[in-house]
């Protein structure tokens, strides 16, 4: 596609509920991140895959979030036993290789999910 | 580790004024530094970025940024603003470290342009 995409859009689950947020990164991009942002706040770095495998997931808060990205392409961030705390807009970029062999760190954002949890 | 600290959580400016949103960073390493902007209900969206070449950093709609080592800043600037200009503005530094790239935001500054 033409851009990041991310479904749905708006999430509003209630507490304790579990909850998938999809991203599809631009097409032919070998990274994806996730990242999330409270109210008031800056994007805050969860998780980063390269290719099938999480490269870094050292921002995942806790283990109810968890990440997968079988195929290489799109990504499913995972929230189990939804909490209060959990709402805000989840964010998923996407980026290149680098001639280095290092990604590219200029990366492309989705318009994001709000999640809300009741 | 690294670190973007954004001087203001507000500007405001009148229409046609140049525009100053201020940041400073720190780095272990020579760092990545970018301008992200975020419209209402809108994504982010890369304004300019800076990667050890040029210190003085053209964006996109009349932005610029100056990278001063000495100061550790990377102010964002622009001549003259336009109504359209109102936004949050996200200062971003990124170190490669070999398998990632992850960003780290500011805190934002809110950008209102006055008639």
């Amino acid at each position: 596609g033409a851009g990041v995409s991310q479904t749905p859009s708006n999430k509003v689950t209630e507490k304790g509920k579990y909850v998938e947020l999809r991203c599809d990164p631009i097409s032919g991009h070998t990274a994806l991140y996730w990242y999330r942002q409270s109210l008031g706040q800056g994007p805050e770095f969860l998780i980063y895959f390269q290719g099938t495998g999480a490269a870094d997931d050292s921002g995942l808060p806790n283990d109810r979030f968890f990440a997968v990205r079988p195929e290489g392409s799109v990504s499913t961030l995972k929230i189990q036993r939804t909490e209060r705390g959990d709402s805000a807009v989840y964010l998923c970029a996407s980026s290149g290789w680098g001639t280095s062999g290092n990604p590219r760190n200029e990366q492309f954002f989705g318009p994001g999910t709000r999640l809300t949890v009741l | 580790a690294q670190s973007v600290t954004q001087l203001d959580s507000h500007v405001s400016v009148s229409e046609g004024t140049p525009v100053l949103l201020r940041c400073n960073y720190s780095s272990s390493y020579s760092p990545s530094l970018f301008w992200y902007v975020q419209h209402p209900n809108k994504g982010l969206q890369l304004l300019l970025k800076y990667t050890s070449a040029a210190t003085l950093v053209k964006g996109i709609n009349g932005f610029e940024a100056e990278f001063k080592k000495s100061e550790t800043s990377f102010h964002l600037t622009k001549p003259s603003a336009h109504m359209s200009d109102a936004a949050e503005y996200f200062c971003v530094v990124s170190q490669n470290t070999g398998t990632a790239s992850k960003l780290t935001f500011g805190t934002g500054t809110r950008l209102q342009v006055t008639l």
